[in-house]
């Protein structure tokens, strides 16, 4: 069955450095893949979503890239903020579903400390 | 402009209540998803509906679940008869078509004593 893995610990970073979160998936070939921002007590916020084709997408200070190879994305953020603490999650699409169905990892605590 | 609502934010239920979740989408988007998300985890898909058609409910955990949105916009998560593992944050999320970002409301958070 379809399977994604994001770390499960949480990350600690200094402020103003580079963020790096990895997305893992298995038994999938997936058409796009998406990360969302969750902040404690609210729905994810959309953030990015990378096709298949692309290696790599930018918006600001995310840069997102998709190793279909590797069946990975890695998520980061530069010049990181404590506004950036927060969970984020990677999504695919189901795989035999065009409907937007979403499959989520569980998501990657970050914490920015200033 | 006005995201997705959801309502009540908190729900306390007895075990054995039935209780009924409420999402109103962005107004215009087609397609509506009910999630569940326990705590520490990503949110688990349980049903999917394109305008008022119910065209997925393969993830809906048992038949004491049931959705609705009758008119293609606002929706209704009715749970049956709720048990302790029902307790969980029941997320709503719309977007205009399949495939797209989707935009979720703030949940409503379940606890089933």
């Amino acid at each position: 069955s379809q399977k994604i893995e994001q770390n499960s610990e949480a990350l600690n970073i200094q402020e103003g450095k580079t963020a790096t979160l990895t997305c893992n998936y298995t038994n999938y070939s997936p058409a796009y893949l998406q990360w969302y921002r969750q902040d404690p007590g609210r729905g994810p916020v959309f953030l990015l979503l990378i096709r298949e084709n692309e290696k790599e997408k930018r918006k600001e200070r995310l840069k997102v890239t998709f190793d279909t190879t590797l069946k990975q994305s890695l998520f980061h953020i530069t010049a990181s903020q404590p506004a950036d603490s927060a969970t984020y999650l990677c999504a695919l699409p189901h795989g035999s579903s065009n409907t937007g169905k979403l499959i989520f990892g569980q998501g990657t605590t970050l914490q920015v400390k200033p | 402009g006005a995201g997705v609502s959801q309502s009540p934010r908190y729900k306390v239920a007895k075990r054995g209540q039935d209780v009924a979740l409420r999402c109103d989408p962005i107004s215009g988007h087609v397609s509506l998803f009910w999630y569940q998300q326990a705590l520490g985890q990503g949110p688990e898909f349980l049903t999917y509906f394109q305008n008022e058609a119910q065209l997925d409910k393969s993830g809906l955990p048992s038949d004491r679940f049931f959705a609705e949105r009758p008119e293609g916009s606002v929706s209704t998560l009715k749970i049956q008869r709720t048990q302790q593992e029902d307790s969980a944050v029941y997320l709503c999320a719309s977007s205009l078509v399949g495939g797209a970002e989707q935009y979720f409301g703030p949940g409503t958070r379940l606890t089933v004593t």
